[in-house]
């Protein structure tokens, strides 16, 4: 069956600290990739995407992330994390036929 | 300009209860969504829409059924509510000039409902 895996369910990181939250996603045909993000009281919102070309995506607020094909991940990093980077963050695969499969999530907290 | 808006933001229930969950989009998006969000599990698609008066079966649509009659409005029914249901529910629209839905998706804040 079709899924994403999210390996780290909550992170707790300091300040200035280097972020990488991992994902994996089991599909062998063409996939866009997305990561989300909840911020506490809002929406969930587009944080970067990938469908073709630089395998390497930068987002907003100093997020990017790397699609490596033959290991199926889309990890998340970011080097230096701030206190308003407390969120959940979501892992998607679009698969095709408006199937979008969605991680678990991990939930960071960064201390101030 | 609201973007995506549920009504309402929290509900309880008794098994055997109705309730429809309205969801509202002003983009003008051609297709909407509703998922249910269970604790470690991710979002799962319950029925999508892609077009006014089109609706489809997502990967669990038991116990749900939906209605698009607005291009802007896209509600979620619960005939008779089961504790299986209790959930956090989310309405996305997402516009696409590709085929499939492979736009961004925009999310609404969520209901939570428990039933009990």
């Amino acid at each position: 069956a079709q899924s994403v895996s999210q390996h780290n369910h909550h992170v707790i990181l300091s300040e200035a600290a280097s972020l990488e939250l991992g994902c994996n996603y089991s599909y062998g045909g063409t996939v866009n990739l997305f990561w989300y993000v909840q911020y506490p009281g809002q929406h969930l919102q587009l944080l970067l995407k990938y469908f073709s070309g630089d395998p390497l995506v930068k987002g907003i607020k100093g997020f990017e992330a790397e699609f490596i094909k033959s290991k199926f991940s889309f990890n998340l990093r970011k080097p230096s994390v701030q206190w308003s980077d407390t969120a959940e963050y979501f892992c998607a695969v679009y698969t095709g036929g408006f199937k979008t499969i969605f991680g678990a999530g991990t939930r960071l907290f960064v201390k101030a | 300009n609201a973007g995506v808006t549920q009504t309402p933001k929290f509900r309880v229930l008794k098994t055997g209860q109705s309730m429809t969950l309205l969801c509202a989009q002003d983009m003008n998006h051609e297709y909407m969504y509703w998922y249910r969000q269970d604790p470690g599990m991710g979002l799962r698609l319950i029925h999508y829409s892609v077009g006014e008066g089109t609706t489809a079966k997502g990967e669990v649509p038991d116990g749900y059924n939906v209605s698009r009659l607005k291009k802007q409005n896209f509600l979620l029914g619960l005939e008779s509510a089961a504790p299986s249901q209790t959930s956090v529910y989310f309405c996305a629209s997402s516009y696409s000039g590709l085929a499939g839905g492979t736009d961004t998706q925009y999310f609404g804040p969520g209901t939570r409902l428990t039933v009990l």
